[in-house]
Order: C-alpha cells, then sequence, then structure tokens
C-alpha cells in the first residue's frame, strides 16, 4: 500500500508567477483534499476534490484552483503568485464516505521572493 | 475566527509522566473530532479520533476525551515518551459541503517529553 506522495519537496517562486503542485493519492483513496499551513498556524482546508471535481471549497481566492484525475491524483495551481502565499502545501487522501481519518503526505513547501 | 483553538502554544513533560493536550471548539456542527501529530520536514500523522456520539475513546498509551457540553477534548499520553516530542493538531470534521469531510485545525501545541 503506497502512501500519499508529493511533489516536489521545495520550490521557491517570484511574485506574480503560477505555481503547480502535484499530489499522488493514497491507494484506493478516490478523495483528495488540500490545505495550506503558513508558519505557527494549523492546516488550513483549501479544496477537496472527488470523481474529478471540486467538492467543497474553504476561503481561497480562485487564483487557487486545482484538478483531479481518473486515477485520483490531483494537482494544485495557485496563479500570480504573493508573498502571503509562502507555506507548506499539504496534499490529503481518504475513501469517499466514510468519516474517517485523513493521510497526509510530506507537504510541498513554497516560498515567493 | 477560529473554530478550533489549542490555547497552550508548548507543553513540556518528564519521560514517564502525562501528557495532557486540550482543544476547545466552537461550532456545534462539528461531529468527529480527530488529533495529529507532525514532525519537522513531515506531514501530520493521524493518532486518534473520536466521534460525537462518543466521550472517550483509546488506544494504546492515547486516550482522547470529549466533553460536547463544554465543546472540549483532550488528548492523554501514558507514559510519555521522548519520540512522542512533536507538535500535536486537534482536527474536527466539518459534515457540510460535500460528501467527504473537510477538516478544521487549530494551531498546534509543541510537546517535548524530557528524559
Amino acid at each position: 500500500e503506497t502512501g500519499v506522495t508529493q511533489s516536489p519537496t521545495h520550490l521557491i517562486k517570484t511574485r506574480g508567477q503560477q505555481v503547480t503542485l502535484r499530489c499522488s493519492s493514497q491507494s484506493g483513496h478516490n478523495t483528495v483534499s488540500w490545505y495550506q499551513q503558513a508558519l505557527g498556524q494549523g492546516p488550513q482546508f483549501i479544496f477537496q476534490y472527488y470523481r474529478e471535481e471540486e467538492n467543497g471549497r474553504g476561503n481561497f481566492p480562485p487564483r487557487f484552483s486545482g484538478l483531479q484525475f481518473p486515477n485520483y491524483s490531483s494537482e494544485l495551481n495557485v496563479n500570480a503568485l504573493e508573498l502571503d502565499d509562502s507555506a507548506l502545501y499539504l496534499c490529503a487522501s481518504s475513501p469517499q464516505g466514510t468519516n474517517t481519518e485523513a493521510f497526509f503526505g510530506q507537504g510541498t513547501r513554497l516560498t515567493v521572493v | 475566527d477560529q473554530q478550533v483553538k489549542q490555547n497552550s502554544p508548548s507543553l513540556s513533560v518528564q519521560e514517564g509522566r502525562i501528557s495532557i493536550l486540550n482543544c476547545d471548539y466552537t461550532n456545534s456542527m462539528f461531529d468527529y473530532f480527530l488529533w495529529y501529530k507532525k514532525y519537522p520536514a513531515e506531514g501530520p500523522t493521524f493518532l486518534i479520533s473520536i466521534s460525537s456520539i462518543k466521550d472517550k475513546n483509546e488506544d494504546g498509551r492515547f486516550t482522547v476525551f470529549l466533553n460536547k457540553s463544554a465543546k472540549h477534548l483532550s488528548l492523554h499520553i501514558v507514559p510519555s515518551q521522548p519520540g512522542d516530542s512533536a507538535v500535536y493538531f486537534c482536527a474536527a470534521s466539518d459534515p457540510s459541503g460535500g460528501s467527504n469531510y473537510k477538516l478544521t485545525f487549530g494551531k498546534g501545541t509543541l510537546l517535548t517529553v524530557n528524559p
């Protein structure tokens, strides 16, 4: 059973640029959620994807968008990067329809300069 | 508006003693609560959970207590071990907005277990 994997682990971008982060969900899990963890804060829910459609969204602007693919992997895209977007981005996968724990990847550390 | 609050940023205990981490919440719609542990440079790892229909759940050294009337939960670790040193996040599951639940996290408590 493979766990949740995210890529890249670190990257540095310039303000105004666009970035794509990737996530492979745990085997058998068809739901993927993305979280942003700023320094000294807990993870904040960005959005969730189920069956390739957005299935709930947190308080993030439209320049945060995502995709889910038929194999349940997912991408998080952020356009027009701002300095405050610097954070750890976490992907979590879970099986659909169960009120159970989500399994997290190791995260992608994004720095915007 | 923080719906899940962990008011202690840090906690230090001696090895072998009990660690008690606390969490308060404000949203009465939360129906499932989880504790995650996070080491530096790793993603959060699930520890233990509790449904709102229960008041206690135990798994080895870890016990979670839920007091719905007070909107308070706590995680007890007995006995504490140096390897337990990590940031502990309390999270609550919100049933609104979809078939699988989003998690609302507290800011975390840094637990240090001293040998």
